[in-house]
């Protein structure tokens, strides 16, 4: 199994709705990374996990709101949003560490926000 | 610190002409370097990466990269450009504890019937 699952597929939320986003992978990585991207521009890094502990996170807003609660599972959740957040969400995984410097990442397919 | 540049945002070719795609990569040190594909609203895909083995890297779909040191480039090409390879393409460098990875602004592809 080489997936990235994300769900929902689709997502649309009013600005005072509080929703999550959900990643899963089975490939025993133990990096996990959150994405937002716009359009006609690469992915921008939001957070980084790293064996369970937030080890990055680029200061976003605290209307995201991570949380890894096992090696295999990735949230994003979503409060009081914006429309300027509409976006991409975009997950990803990768063997993290010493000897594994040359490993990809690999993303899943990724939510499309829409903010009303 | 680790950064890439892709040298043209837009590409247009003929279908069944050659594909050049140019990136130019900053590094302190020996990098992994790797090319995505993004089709509309779909997630990236790995097309290839270079890891400090063969300096020619072969991909899928027909896909190649040549990793240049003295150049400090790693450009993406193919031999023959077919309609379904029209989608935005990124250059991406990895740092040393590969838990990071730095994304080229992409490069667009177009693929004239």
């Amino acid at each position: 199994d080489t997936e990235v699952t994300q769900t929902p597929k689709h997502l649309v939320m009013g600005m005072t709705n509080k929703k999550s986003l959900k990643c899963e992978q089975h490939m025993g990585h133990r990096a996990m990374y959150w994405y937002k991207q716009k359009a006609k521009k690469p992915p921008e890094l939001m957070f980084v996990y790293s064996y369970e502990k937030l080890s990055i996170n680029e200061s976003v807003p605290s209307r995201f709101s991570p949380e890894c609660p096992n090696s295999s599972l990735l949230n994003l959740h979503l409060h009081a949003l914006q429309p300027e957040d509409s976006a991409l969400y975009l997950c990803a995984s990768s063997r993290p560490g010493t000897g594994y410097w040359d490993t990809e990442a690999f993303f899943g397919q990724g939510t499309r926000l829409t903010v009303v | 610190a680790q950064s890439v540049t892709q040298l043209d945002s837009h590409v247009s070719v003929s279908e069944g002409t050659p594909v050049l795609l140019r990136c130019n990569y900053s590094s302190s040190y020996s990098p992994s370097l790797f090319w995505y594909v993004q089709h509309p609203n779909k997630g990236l895909q790995l097309l290839l990466k270079y890891t400090s083995a063969a300096t020619l890297v072969k991909g899928i779909n027909g896909f190649e990269a040549e990793f240049k040191k003295s150049e400090t480039s790693f450009h993406l090409t193919k031999p023959s450009a077919h309609m379904s390879d029209a989608a935005e393409y990124f250059c991406v460098v990895s740092d040393w504890t590969g838990n990071q990875f730095y994304f080229g602004t992409g490069t667009s592809l177009t693929v004239i019937p």
